[in-house]
Order: C-alpha cells, then sequence, then structure tokens
C-alpha cells in the first residue's frame, strides 16, 4: 500500500491556468509538507501543516493555496500559472512527538509540473 | 539560520570503488536531526538515514556508512564497493528541534558509478 500518493504524477498545462494537485497519507501522520524540486534539483519548503493547521509558510507566492480538509489530505492549489512554475512538487508527511520514526519525513511520489 | 552545504556538485567513481559525499551544516539549535535521502533516476526521494545530535556514533548499514562529527558539523556519507545501481543523486538535510519542522536540505550530490 502506499504511504503518501500525489495525483497527478505529470502535469502539463498553459500559463495563466489553474491547477491542483492532491496529496494523501495513511500514515496516521499529524503534519504534512509541500516541497518543491526546481530544474536544478533543488529542494525547499513551501507549506506545513499540523492537524489542518498551516505553520509553515515560506515566502510563496499568493498564488499558491494549500488546503488541508482533514489531517490526512494535503493539496496544493495553484493560480494563474507561470512559467517559473514548473517544477517538481513533491508531498511529505511525519508523524507527531512520541511516535516511532519521529522527525522523519515520508516522501511522495513527486509530480512533474510543466508549465508552456 | 540553518543551512547545508554539499560541495561536491556531482561525482564519477568506477564500480567497486568506495566513494565518500560530504555534508557539512550550521545551526544555532543544540538539538537538531540530520538526514540523507537518495533520488533515483526515477525521480522519488528515499529516506536512508536519520541521525539526532545527541548521537555521535557512526552507523553501518551495509555498504553505507555514516560519519557525523560535531566539532565539524559534518555528516559525511561512505559508500564501499559502489555498484551501478547506486547511481542517483543524495541529498543532506537538516531539522532542528526549535523550529517550525522543516527539513532545510543541501543542494545534492550527483553520484554515477561507472560499470
Amino acid at each position: 500500500d502506499t504511504a503518501v500518493s500525489q495525483t497527478p504524477k505529470y502535469l502539463v498545462t498553459q500559463m495563466g491556468n489553474d491547477k491542483s494537485i492532491k496529496c494523501e497519507q495513511n500514515l496516521g501522520h499529524d503534519t504534512m509538507y509541500w516541497y518543491k524540486q526546481d530544474s536544478k534539483k533543488f529542494l525547499k519548503i513551501m507549506f506545513s501543516y499540523n492537524n489542518k493547521e498551516l505553520i509553515i509558510n515560506e515566502t510563496v507566492p499568493n498564488r499558491f493555496s494549500p488546503k488541508s480538509p482533514d489531517k490526512a489530505h494535503l493539496n496544493l492549489h495553484i493560480n494563474s500559472l507561470e512559467l517559473g512554475d514548473s517544477a517538481v512538487y513533491f508531498c511529505a508527511s511525519s508523524p507527531i512527538a512520541g511516535q516511532s520514526s519521529y522527525n522523519e519525513q515520508f516522501f511522495g511520489p513527486g509530480t512533474r509540473l510543466t508549465v508552456l | 539560520a540553518q543551512k547545508v552545504t554539499q560541495a561536491q556538485t556531482e561525482i564519477s567513481v568506477v564500480e567497486k570503488e568506495d566513494v565518500t559525499l560530504d555534508c557539512v551544516y550550521e545551526t544555532r539549535d543544540t538539538t537538531y536531526y540530520l538526514f540523507w535521502y537518495k533520488q533515483p533516476p526515477s525521480g522519488e526521494l528515499v529516506f536512508l538515514i536519520r541521525r539526532n545530535s545527541f548521537d555521535e556514533q557512526n552507523e553501518i548499514s551495509g555498504r553505507y556508512s555514516w560519519n557525523f562529527q560535531k566539532s565539524t558539523s559534518s555528516f559525511n556519507f561512505t559508500i564501499t564497493a559502489s555498484q551501478v545501481v547506486d547511481s542517483a543523486v543524495y541529498f543532506c538535510a537538516l531539522r532542528e528541534h526549535f523550529g517550525n519542522e522543516k527539513l532545510t536540505f543541501g543542494t545534492g550530490t550527483r553520484l554515477t558509478i561507472i560499470p
């Protein structure tokens, strides 16, 4: 069974469109994250949610809006897509303090977004 | 602010050679956690190891070993008897204990094992 899943795996779209990427984890974790990996492979945190509450927002443009309907899901909606948004987006989750493997982050397979 | 430096951008070695990937970190926290992740050509991020700042014991797992030295703020990764399947981008990462739980990644080292 997949622990952290993302859909879609690939997303090709035109500049100016709005798109969403979905993330689900079945690990029972309380914290979920979105990371962006650019063309040079640099990985950077974008957002983090703990039990549906936003705890990290790393100066990401307002066009990016995460939504967490429940603690097992963290979706990423992007408005007015730009060429520079092309990247691989990784979702991750981690358990709460006190659980084994605390501090580890488990990553999804990534979503490759290409903006034309 | 926390920072991770992987000075080696790319490394190529011939199969069966040993190779060490360097990682140097900066943090103001006295408690922190260090990680290594592997990203093979297929693109997923594979967790390799976590090390807590209060545990300086080196670790060996099969052909992999990690050398954690707080005195030099380094957490180096050695692959012994490298294999073609080890070809990947390897990331070192840091998480501060009193931070906001984010992982700060180094820029990665692309390792190519030549058959």
